[in-house]
């Protein structure tokens, strides 16, 4: 158990529709990544949140959003849901900013099914 | 922007015998990060190991250590008296400065390599 919990750990949903889905980092963590792993992909980075501002941005579609709250937790909204924004949704979190020594320690994921 | 590369998409070992999941990488960064991950089929990301491009000695964590051939820009991942539970897809990460002013990071991933362990 890596410490970093994410809720739903299963969420179908219709095309067009729009979730949320929720991260909460491990204690004393700040720092909180969203990753997007698909077959035709693989592992891609989203977005980074610290300390509740946005500090790096990967390929993340328009139609996506996040934000850290001030109790740290974050969730990540997706909206316009197309088939292929089915996928397993990654929350990771780390001490610093900038990950210096150790990675980051990855939550259980949410599988996400469009249909 | 960096690139990690797995040429092996799948391998076998029997257990007990060590082996070896090759990762090559290319950055022109001098100060980088390199991470390997398991991920077994119930889906988890599982850090195993971690080594600093100014780290003098490879790293090792229990049955893991990492080969690290900086000129040749490869972090090998060798896993040792290989375990039933070893199965699993195995990934190469390497740490990437983003944002604006690089002051955050993201990890980016490899394809991977799908490991087998036979009795």
């Amino acid at each position: 158990d890596s410490g970093v919990t994410q809720t739903p750990k299963h969420l179908i949903t219709a095309t067009g529709q729009r979730v949320t889905l929720r991260c909460s980092p491990r204690s004393g963590d700040l720092s909180v990544y969203w990753y997007q792993q698909s077959l035709d992909q693989g592992l891609q980075f989203l977005i980074q949140y610290y300390n509740g501002e946005e500090r790096a941005k990967g390929n993340i579609l328009e139609r996506f959003s996040a934000q850290q709250f001030p109790d740290l937790h974050s969730e990540l909204n997706l909206s316009s849901l197309e088939l292929g924004d089915s996928a397993l949704y990654f929350c990771a979190s780390s001490v610093s900013e900038r990950g210096v020594g150790l990675g980051q320690f990855f939550g259980p994921g949410t599988r996400l099914t469009v249909l | 922007a960096q690139k990690i590369t797995q040429t092996q998409p799948g391998m076998f070992v029997q257990e007990k015998e060590a082996v070896t999941l090759d990762c090559t990488y290319d950055t022109s960064d001098q100060s980088y990060g390199l991470f390997w991950y398991k991920q077994p089929s119930s889906g988890e990301m599982i850090f195993l190991i971690y080594q600093g491009s100014y780290d003098e000695q490879n790293a090792t964590e229990g049955r893991y250590s990492l080969n690290f051939q900086k000129a040749r820009k490869s972090a090998n991942l060798v896993i040792s008296a290989s375990q039933l539970g070893d199965s699993a897809m195995y990934f190469c990460a390497m740490r990437e400065a983003q944002g604006w002013s690089n002051s955050g990071y993201a990890l980016n991933f490899g394809k991977g390599t799908s490991l087998l362990v036979t009795p």
